[in-house]
């Protein structure tokens, strides 16, 4: 198993433009989970997926948007980046069959280093 | 918003010395999971703790959760280079998980 990949490794986009963070995972897990993380702040939740079909926005969702078409992917779209956005972000995915909790174990992809300049 | 605070932000080490990095807040939490993160690489669970005073060994790691169940702590007996990494603490409720900003460890040959 590949586990949670990532793509690309690093970006750089200028103010205004757009892009797609892709993030596939191998494992047949149902919740998947797009964080951002910048120095000093810990790892914050943008967005996270409890199956194909199924979206809810996390603690920092603005400038955001995501879709789950299938089990295994789960992409993550900027639509007019911004300065804010500088972050390297993970996508994450994770097991359960009783809901969501805080103790499922979430497997991390290696992440996207991304600058908006 | 459920704030967990992790120090010391950065710890700098000789191998073989024993250290300990704590996550406090002044929330409750059900459970409690520590992360291990490489640069360049994802976080990757250690532990997790989920009753007030739980003690978990993991070679040698040892990581408590309070009896309040607001705070934990990790200690590392003997440090390796191979510890090297940043260690994150999540605390949750139900299904809401929020992170530390995580202690910097590295540790020198």
């Amino acid at each position: 198993n590949a586990g949670v990949t990532q793509t690309p490794k690093f970006r750089i986009l200028k103010i205004g433009q757009s892009m797609t963070l892709q993030c596939t995972q191998d494992m047949n897990h149902n919740y998947m989970y797009w964080y951002r993380q910048d120095p000093g702040m810990g790892l914050k939740l943008i967005y996270y997926s409890v199956g194909a079909g199924i979206t809810d926005k996390g603690e920092v969702p603005n400038g955001y948007n995501v879709s789950r078409s299938t089990t295994e992917d789960f992409p993550l779209r900027l639509e007019l980046a911004a300065p804010s956005q500088t972050s390297v972000y993970f996508c994450a995915s994770s097991y359960s069959n009783k809901g969501r909790t805080s103790t499922d174990t979430q497997y991390f992809g290696p992440g996207t280093r991304l600058t908006v300049l | 918003t459920q704030l967990l605070e992790q120090s010391p932000q950065f710890l700098s080490i000789q191998e073989g010395e024993n250290l300990t990095v704590y996550c406090n807040s002044s929330s409750v939490f059900s459970s409690l999971q520590w992360y291990r993160q490489e640069p360049g690489e994802g976080p990757v669970l250690l532990v997790t703790v989920v009753t007030g005073g739980e003690v978990k060994k993991l070679k040698r790691l040892t990581f408590q959760f309070g009896d309040a169940r607001k705070d934990s702590s990790l200690h590392i007996t003997a440090a390796q280079p191979g510890d090297t990494g940043l260690y994150l603490c999540a605390g949750g409720n139900n299904n809401d998980m929020r992170f530390g900003a995580g202690t910097r460890l590295t540790v020198k040959p």
